[in-house]
């Protein structure tokens, strides 16, 4: 019964490559998200998706796309990967279009670029 | 400069002792305000959520927010080893799909 899944849990590429990250919630949200958690641990903003809508796009490069065939799913592309872009990927999702601000975590995206 | 400042710590403590976790903000907007746990390799965890000041309390926790001066905390009573893990809070301004503005989280080590 998990509410927030995310496939894979390790990601380890090279250089170039192009990757996508799935997200998957059980939750009945409407509203799903993508944060960037770097190697000091400092969670930040990537996306959000209201009812299949891009809400917000932080200055995030273009490299990044969210994708979202539905509401239960939010999906991550990278092209064109860079060592930068190691880092741990959250997705996320919340009621009520996000409006109470309560989210919910999944487990977790380790990319490494190599 | 940062909107949710935060002491990455690590604090240590020993167990049964009272923690007190602090973070400051900057942006008047903020009305929600959060504390996530986060363990190691884990996901953040939903443990408080508070909306403008005052008290809320679960169990051994209660997270407090003061608007008039920016200041969030979370109290752990109590302390457990298990509640060893990094504390992360959050802020919110409501009204839309925004993403949460979080702290660097504070390492904490319960020492049995």
């Amino acid at each position: 019964d998990t509410a927030v899944s995310q496939t894979p849990k390790y990601l380890v590429t090279q250089m170039g490559n192009d990757k996508s990250i799935k997200c998957e919630q059980n939750l009945g949200h409407d509203t799903m998200y993508w944060y960037k958690q770097d190697s000091k641990k400092f969670l930040k903003i990537m996306f959000s998706y209201n009812n299949k809508e891009l809400i917000i796009n932080e200055t995030v490069p273009n490299r990044f796309s969210p994708k979202s065939p539905d509401k239960a799913h939010l999906n991550l592309h990278i092209n064109s990967l860079e060592l930068g872009d190691s880092a741990v990927y959250f997705c996320a999702s919340s009621p009520l279009g996000g409006g109470t601000g309560e989210q919910y975590f999944g487990p977790g995206t380790r990319l490494t670029v190599t | 400069q940062k909107e949710v400042e935060q002491d990455p710590g690590p604090l240590s403590v020993p167990e049964g002792a009272i923690v007190s976790l602090n973070c400051t903000y900057s942006n008047s907007a903020f009305q929600y305000f959060m504390w996530y746990r986060q363990y190691s390799r884990k996901g953040p965890e939903l443990l408080m959520y508070t909306y403008s000041s005052g008290n809320k309390e679960d169990g051994r926790f209660t997270a407090q927010v003061d608007k008039s001066s920016k200041y969030i905390s979370l109290f752990i009573r109590d302390s457990q080893p298990s509640d060893s893990a990094t504390y992360l809070c959050a802020s919110y301004s409501g009204g839309g799909a925004d993403g949460l503005t979080f702290g660097k989280g504070t390492h904490l080590i319960i020492q049995p």
